[in-house]
């Protein structure tokens, strides 16, 4: 059973790049049927879809942040990074990594992460 | 982007009791429509696709139904474990967006 879990510091300063890493056991990124996703919760709110990375390296990123966005796969083929860039205090959220399973007629969140807390502040 | 409105925001109800919660896309998303639960301090949950296809491992009390514009979500007979909030999904394009949720609370 596939397993994400978050990583990355829990405090950003306001103009720097927030770094976040998904560390994937239990399942390839390297192969097919799959996209893997960030996503992120601001404190209290729903839930705001940032982008996502196919295997190939191909990406679809949200067009409210794209200008701010860049998600990649590491060279170890078991994690995927979100690094956004000039972060203000509206980016402090809970942030998700989250595979999308892609089958017939169907692309769905089936596995998620538990989910990091990261507070823009100085 | 399309929109996914849901209603109602919250919805108080007692233990055994039938809820329905509606979702509404701004254009047809045909059925490329998935339901989320999450608990408070807690990942999100597939609950079910397309739009009424159950996941594995949920309970036979959870139904959805629609096409088009237009999806719901339906508990019967609510357990105190189905107390949580949900949101609708729409993977018929990007950006993936969800509804604003609603709160399932007990009266």
């Amino acid at each position: 059973q596939v397993q994400l879990q978050e990583s990355g510091p829990g405090l950003v300063k306001p103009s720097q790049t927030l770094s976040l890493t998904c560390s994937v056991s239990g399942g390839s990124i390297s192969s097919g049927g799959y996209q893997w996703t960030w996503i992120r919760q601001h404190p209290g709110e729903g839930l705001e879809w940032i982008g996502n990375i196919y295997y190939s390296g191909s990406t679809y990123y949200n067009p409210s942040l794209k200008s701010r966005v860049t998600i990649s796969l590491d060279s170890s083929k078991t994690q995927f990074s979100l690094n956004l860039r000039s972060v203000t205090a509206a980016d402090t959220a809970i942030y998700y990594c989250a595979r999308e399973k892609i089958a017939f007629r169907s692309e769905i969140f089936d596995s998620w992460g538990q989910g990091t807390l990261v507070t823009v502040s100085s | 982007d399309i929109q996914m409105t849901q209603s109602p925001s919250t919805l108080s109800a007692s233990v055994g009791d039938r809820v329905t919660i509606t979702c509404r896309a701004s254009q047809s998303i045909s059925s490329s429509l998935a339901w989320y639960q999450q608990k408070p301090g807690k990942a999100p949950k597939l609950l079910i696709d397309k739009p009424s296809s159950l996941e594995s491992g949920v309970p036979s009390s959870f139904s959805g139904s629609g096409s088009g514009t237009e999806f719901t979500l339906t508990i019967n007979s609510l357990q105190p474990d189905d107390f949580a909030t949900y949101y609708c999904q729409q993977y018929n394009s990007y950006p993936r967006t969800f509804g604003q949720g609603t709160k399932v609370e007990i009266k």
